[in-house]
């Protein structure tokens, strides 16, 4: 099957710096690429669509310029969280659908990037 | 917009037992649907999926689910689970916008079977 993989799988930042996690698809390629967050015992929230080639979309709620996104190629998708809180402590993963994002193709998802902020 | 509930947030069983974990979403229009499986220190993966046809899907690992459009339910089964089968358990569904299909979870349920 199709695989997406995350870097890093962990990482510890100290309060006010910025981190970037890195998602690729190793396989195939994806034009759309999504990030979630997901809370501890919680569900995983839909964050944003990444778009190669245009600017992200995200969903309500979620700060644009403190989750930045950029698709810059088929295969890559990064997500910076600037300026970084404690309480942006969280499991970032993110996935790939193999195909075009719509209808029925089936989303491959990365192992996920544990974020402590201190 | 489309919402996922799962009523079981965390279920125990002794291996052999039958196992059903409750699956409603919320939404007018057509769906796709979906159980993933998380299991401990790994990526999601996909379970089953349900886009038409069949209303009971079969999918990995003995693991089934029925589509009741009438009751908005997705509810997945397995008539006797193993002790391998311990994860989180998430139903997702997708409204296709006709950019991109975004996936809703639900929170998700942790199954833990005991030997």
């Amino acid at each position: 099957g199709a695989v997406v993989s995350q870097h890093p799988s962990r990482v510890i930042c100290k309060s006010g710096t910025s981190v970037k996690i890195e998602c690729r698809s190793l396989d195939f390629q994806a034009t759309t690429m999504f990030w979630y967050r997901q809370f501890p015992k919680k569900s995983l929230m839909l964050m944003a669509t990444s778009n190669e080639g245009s600017k992200a979309t995200y969903e309500q709620g979620v700060e644009k310029d403190k989750f930045l996104i950029n698709h810059a190629s088929l295969t890559l998708s990064t997500l910076t969280v600037t300026s970084a809180h404690p309480e942006d402590s969280s499991f970032y993963i993110c996935s790939a659908p193999l195909g075009l994002a719509g209808g029925d193709n089936e989303q491959y998802f990365g192992p996920g990037t544990r974020l402590t902020v201190t | 917009a489309q919402s996922v509930s799962q009523h079981n947030h965390h279920v125990i069983l002794s291996e052999a037992a039958s196992l059903e974990l409750g699956c409603n979403y919320s939404y007018g229009g057509t769906v796709n649907l979906f159980w993933y499986v998380q299991y401990p220190g790994q990526h999601l993966q996909l379970l089953l999926k349900y886009f038409s046809g069949d209303p009971l899907v079969k999918g990995i690992k003995g693991f089934e689910a029925e589509f009741i459009k009438s009751k908005f339910s997705f509810n997945l089964r397995k008539p006797s689970v193993q002790w391998s089968d311990t994860a989180e358990y998430f139903c997702a569904v997708t409204a296709f916008t006709g950019t991109a299909s975004k996936l809703t979870f639900g929170t998700g349920t942790r199954l833990q079977v005991t030997l």
